[in-house]
């Protein structure tokens, strides 16, 4: 099956410590993001790439890196500079032919 | 620059009576908008979008969406709910023309279906 899929589904971190998100898509899209997504609120990008090697900050970049350097794979990490980590992070992407954005089923971080 | 207002943060229901959430927006081109249901502690699913063709858009389990571009509205209904569609619902508006363009959410609205 084609999809999107987001490793682990719960996280804890300690403060002061990176951790790094997993998401891997084996739907040959080009483009893949991060949101980031707090109770009550909508979706917050974090950062986006719309093709291997390269990747652009979205709105709330601070505290956060990105690497992509395979198609499939856009890992996020969390670094001790995220002032507020605690959240629901969630990865989409698309590709040509779509309008919309595909969602993985997200990972709930906690810091402790 | 787009945006997009949910008009309601909380909507309740009884199951069978109908359902509607708002959503306006605000793009100074034709946009491209979206509606997503997100259970909780779960992923986003796409429910339907507009993308300039009818401005009447059907969508999954029932639901559909009409874009009214004098009101710069899109609504999403439904004529009869059911438990099931108890979750959050986001309207989306994607910035740019491009596909991969990055998408703009509303603050989302609980939709609570009574029995």
């Amino acid at each position: 099956d084609g999809g999107i899929t987001q490793s682990p589904k719960y996280l804890f971190r300690k403060e002061g410590q990176n951790v790094t998100l997993s998401c891997e898509q084996n739907l040959n899209h080009d483009a893949m993001y991060w949101y980031r997504q707090d109770p009550g609120q909508g979706l917050r990008l974090i950062y986006y790439s719309q093709i291997v090697n390269d990747f652009q900050k979205g709105d709330i970049a601070e505290g956060y890196s990105v690497s992509r350097e395979k198609k499939e794979s856009f890992p996020l990490t969390v670094t001790s500079a995220q002032k507020n980590p605690t959240a629901f992070y969630l990865c989409a992407s698309t590709g040509t032919g779509y309008n919309e954005q595909f969602f993985g089923p997200g990972t709930r971080l906690t810091v402790l | 620059a787009q945006s997009v207002t949910q008009l309601d943060s909380h909507v309740s229901v009884s199951e069978g009576t109908p359902v509607l959430l708002r959503c306006n927006y605000s793009s100074s081109y034709s946009p491209s908008l979206f509606w997503y249901v997100q259970h909780p502690n779960k992923g986003l699913q796409l429910l339907l979008k507009y993308t300039s063709a009818a401005t009447l858009v059907k969508g999954i389990n029932g639901f559909e969406a009409e874009f009214k571009k004098s009101e710069t509205s899109f609504h999403l209904t439904k004529p009869s709910a059911h438990m099931s569609d108890a979750a959050e619902y986001f309207c989306v508006v994607r910035a740019g023309s491009s596909n991969t363009g990055k998408l703009i959410f509303g603050q989302g609205t609980t939709l609570q279906v009574k029995p």
